[in-house]
């Protein structure tokens, strides 16, 4: 059964700090990795990752992924506490060629506080 | 371009009756997946449909089920609801159901 692992569970730093969410994923049928944000109801998209070594930044946002070590890292730097949040990492892997199915991790608790 | 809706976006049920979630996704997106949230579990693949077909399902019992209309417009339905089924039921949406999905605010269901 495919697994995506997510750590920390939560995480509370002070505005400013910089922060890194882990991502380890065990599936057959890798396709993607992605990194979406929920705060309060409907997960918004941050990342998507295919390809090993090559990060893509937003902002202050920025992830990378090794598909050799089986894991995701997303940094978060200059944290503000717009960022708090769930950080949810979920693994594109279906069973089939082209369906599509998504197995998010539990996801990181970030809080960021004054 | 309008996002995903889906209603309701609150409902109460008590146990053993049925529930009919409603998702439409985004104009010209042709792929709608659901997915359950609870604090313990997180975020569980249910069903996804495309072009009105079944083409992935999850490892929940088959009293959930889903339907997909021809306008791309997607139902879920739980039957004999329990305790266990309050959760917040999310859809996604995407072109041909690769890559990125995106996330209607969900219905939250609270079974009593």
């Amino acid at each position: 059964e495919d697994k995506v692992v997510q750590s920390p569970l939560s995480l509370v730093v002070h505005e400013g700090d910089t922060v890194t969410l882990n991502c380890s994923y065990e599936v057959t049928n890798f396709r993607s990795l992605l990194w979406y944000k929920q705060e309060k109801k409907a997960p918004t998209f941050l990342f998507m990752l295919t390809s090993s070594g090559i990060e893509k930044k937003s902002g202050r946002l920025s992830s990378i992924l090794d598909k050799k070590e089986l894991f995701s890292i997303l940094n978060i730097t200059a944290t503000q506490t717009g960022d708090s949040a769930i950080y949810l990492c979920a693994v594109e892997a279906p069973r089939t060629g082209t369906a599509s199915k998504l197995t998010f991790g539990t996801g990181t608790r970030l809080q960021v506080t004054l | 371009k309008a996002g995903v809706t889906q209603t309701p976006r609150y409902l109460i049920k008590t146990r053993g009756q049925q529930v009919t979630l409603s998702c439409s996704p985004i104009s010209g997106h042709r792929s709608v997946s659901w997915y359950q949230q609870t604090p313990g579990q997180g975020l569980q693949f249910l069903f996804e449909y495309f072009s009105e077909t079944q083409r992935n399902k999850g490892n929940f019992p088959g009293r959930f089920s889903g339907r997909q209309f021809s306008n791309s417009r997607s139902e879920m339905n739980v039957s004999t609801l329990e305790l266990g089924d309050s959760a917040l039921y999310l859809c996604a949406s995407s072109l041909a159901g690769r890559g990125q999905q995106y996330f209607g605010p969900g219905t939250r269901l609270t079974v009593t």
